[in-house]
Formats: C-alpha cells, structure tokens, sequence
C-alpha cells in the first residue's frame, strides 16, 4: 500500500526556519518526482515546488512565491522528501501536503497524497 | 505562470443530476490537466489526468474532456458521496497551477 507521511509541522515565528519530512513506503521511492502542496486555512491549493527523479537529473523547479526561501531535497535511501523552509512568512501558513509523480512517457501527477501537516507562522 | 480559471465557484446540485465544471487555461496546455476532488479536512483525490484519463478506481460517471484551453469535468449521475471541492490543475509548465476550486454542494 501506498503511504505518504509527512511530518515536521508546528508553529514557527515570521523570519525563522522549518523543515518538513515525507516519509514514503509500498513503492520505490526513487522512480517518483516528488511534489510539496500547500493550502492556507479556507483556501484553494498552491503548488509548491517539486524534485525529479535521479533518473531524470535530481533537480528542483519552485513555485515564484516560494522560490529562493524553500529548497526542496530528497533522501533515496531512506525514502524521504523533505522542504526546508526559511524567511518564513505569515502568509506561508498552511496546510503542507506531499505527493508523488510519475514522470515517464506518461506523466500521472499526484495520484498519491499524504494526510498533510500543518505550518503556522505567526509571532 | 499560467493562470487556470474554474467555473462556476460553487453551486447548488441534487443526487441523480449531472454536472460540468469548466476550468479555462490563460494559455494552450495541450492535455497537460488534471482534476481532483477534495473533501473538508482530507487530501485531494486525482480523478483524472491527460484531460480524459479516469484514475484507476474511479468511477465511470466521473468523466473528462478538452485541449488547448478549454476543459470540462462532468459527473453523469451525482452520488452524495460527489459533494465536494473540484479542483482542475495544469502540468503543463513547469510552474504548476491550481483553479480557484468549486464547491459542489447539496440543493
């Protein structure tokens, strides 16, 4: 079965630092893109960024809003995603989901989604 | 960015109807779109992928069609379990986008 877990969430103070983890399992990690989604309290879902597979370079593309503040990483061995986090803002207050995507000849975007984990920034 | 733009925001349905949402790219996006489902207080649930393609375990009244700009999403026969928030994204560039969501609620 497929699982996303992701953890790490909390209350943080505006100008500081968190990192959140996506602990996957039931497929092989490392053949999947892994995306962060986020979605503030009453509101839609906001695209965050993503990490390709090694297959496909290992590399990072953001979200204009969150680019040059998050940087998004992956640890193969232990199948784990994570995003980490700074300058937080108040407006990065969300709910944080991760999600996997196959990227081949046919793309699948975000079949599977974890339970999510909420960041609340405020002083 | 692409900007994607659903219709209508929310509105009023009974079990048994059938309903289209449309969701509009500000550019072409070929097949490059997605739709979702998502319940209070859950994950969003892929429906549909490459415009038309059912997820796997998804049932048949959920349907989708469209390219370029243009999309639609259309549930043959509401169930009380289709009462939810309706999401359509594009994958299209590698700045992905979200419609605004419409809220599908019981008359």
């Amino acid at each position: 079965e497929v699982q996303l877990v992701e953890s790490g969430g909390g209350l943080v103070q505006p100008g500081r630092s968190l990192r959140l983890s996506c602990t996957a399992s039931g497929f092989t990690f490392g053949d999947y893109a892994m995306s962060w989604v986020r979605q503030a309290p009453g509101k839609g879902l906001e695209w965050v960024g993503f990490i390709r597979s090694k297959a496909y370079g290992g590399t990072t593309e953001y979200a204009a809003s969150v680019k040059g503040r998050f940087t998004i990483s992956r640890d193969d061995s232990k199948s784990i995603a994570y995003l980490q986090m700074n300058s937080l803002k108040t407006e990065d207050t969300a709910v944080y989901y991760c999600t996997r995507e196959q990227m081949t000849t046919v793309v699948i975007p975000f079949d599977y989604w974890g339970q999510g984990t909420l960041v609340t920034v405020s002083s | 960015a692409i900007r994607m733009t659903q219709s209508p925001s929310s509105f009023s349905a009974s079990t048994g109807d059938r309903v289209t949402i449309t969701c509009r790219a500000s550019q072409g996006i070929s097949s490059y779109l997605a739709w979702y489902q998502q319940k209070p207080g859950k994950a969003p649930k892929l429906l549909i992928y490459a415009a038309s393609t059912l997820q796997s375990g998804v049932p048949s009244r959920f349907s989708g069609s469209g390219s370029g700009t243009d999309f639609t999403l259309t549930i043959s026969c509401l169930q009380s379990e289709d009462f939810a928030t309706y999401y359509c994204q594009q994958y299209y560039s590698y700045q992905y986008t979200f419609g605004q969501g419409t809220k599908l609620e019981i008359k």
